[in-house]
């Protein structure tokens, strides 16, 4: 059975900066493109940031991109998210999802962790 | 950036009729269109895939229909379970994926 687990979210002041984890079980880590998908407080879903299954490629949501760095450790089965220069605007919930297929980019999202709350407030 | 407009914002349907829920996107997506359910508390799930397959698990009163920029969720005959909110997403055009605002579908 397909499991993800985030951890790492926190109160943290605006300018701060904050470490997501996220741990997958039940399916080949490795061969999976893996996303981070965030949802702010009584709002809609905004896709974040995705990543190879070898670290091969990295992408980001323009209003993240050179705060945000995404990364992954395939021998830990391990995702993370690097945020930096916190924003209030930054706030949600931060889930990560896994992409349908292995090596699939058009793909949907078929599973998906419960989250970790990031607040940014001072 | 391709624009997934939701319609309606909130949709109150009695158990046991039909609840349509429309997604719209600003430029044809061609079939990579998902819609996720999504209940409070919880994390997103997927319902459909591809415009219109249902993922593993997911009851047959959830049909998905459509193509190009105009697509459609049905709930064939509402149960208490699916209140929740409904997002459609496309997954042709990328980055960004893009998610609708989301229709609440509520139970009168």
């Amino acid at each position: 059975e397909v499991h993800l687990v985030e951890s790492g979210g926190d109160l943290v002041k605006p300018g701060g900066s904050l470490r997501l984890s996220c741990a997958a079980s039940g399916f080949i880590f490795s061969d999976y493109n893996m996303n981070w998908v965030r949802q702010a407080p009584g709002k809609g879903l905004e896709w974040v940031s995705s990543i190879g299954s070898s670290s091969d490629y990295t992408s980001y949501a323009d209003s993240v991109k050179g705060r945000f760095t995404i990364s992954r450790d395939n021998a830990k089965n391990l995702l993370s998210l690097q945020m930096t220069s916190l924003r209030d605007d930054d706030t949600a919930v931060y889930y990560c999802a896994k992409y349908s297929r292995g090596s699939c980019l058009t793909c949907p999202l078929d599973f998906w962790g419960q989250g970790t709350l990031v607040t940014v407030s001072s | 950036e391709i624009v997934m407009t939701q319609s309606p914002a909130t949709l109150s349907v009695s158990p046991g009729e039909r609840a349509t829920l429309s997604c719209r996107a600003s430029q044809s997506v061609g079939t990579r269109l998902a819609w996720y359910q999504q209940k409070p508390g919880q994390a997103p799930r997927l319902l459909i895939y591809a415009v219109s397959t249902r993922a593993t698990g997911v009851p047959a009163r959830f049909s998905g229909s459509g193509s190009e920029a105009d697509f459609t969720l049905t709930i064939g005959s509402l149960q208490s379970e699916d209140s929740a909110v409904y997002y459609c997403q496309q997954y042709n055009n990328w980055p960004p994926w893009t998610f609708g605002q989301g229709t609440k579908v509520e139970i009168k």
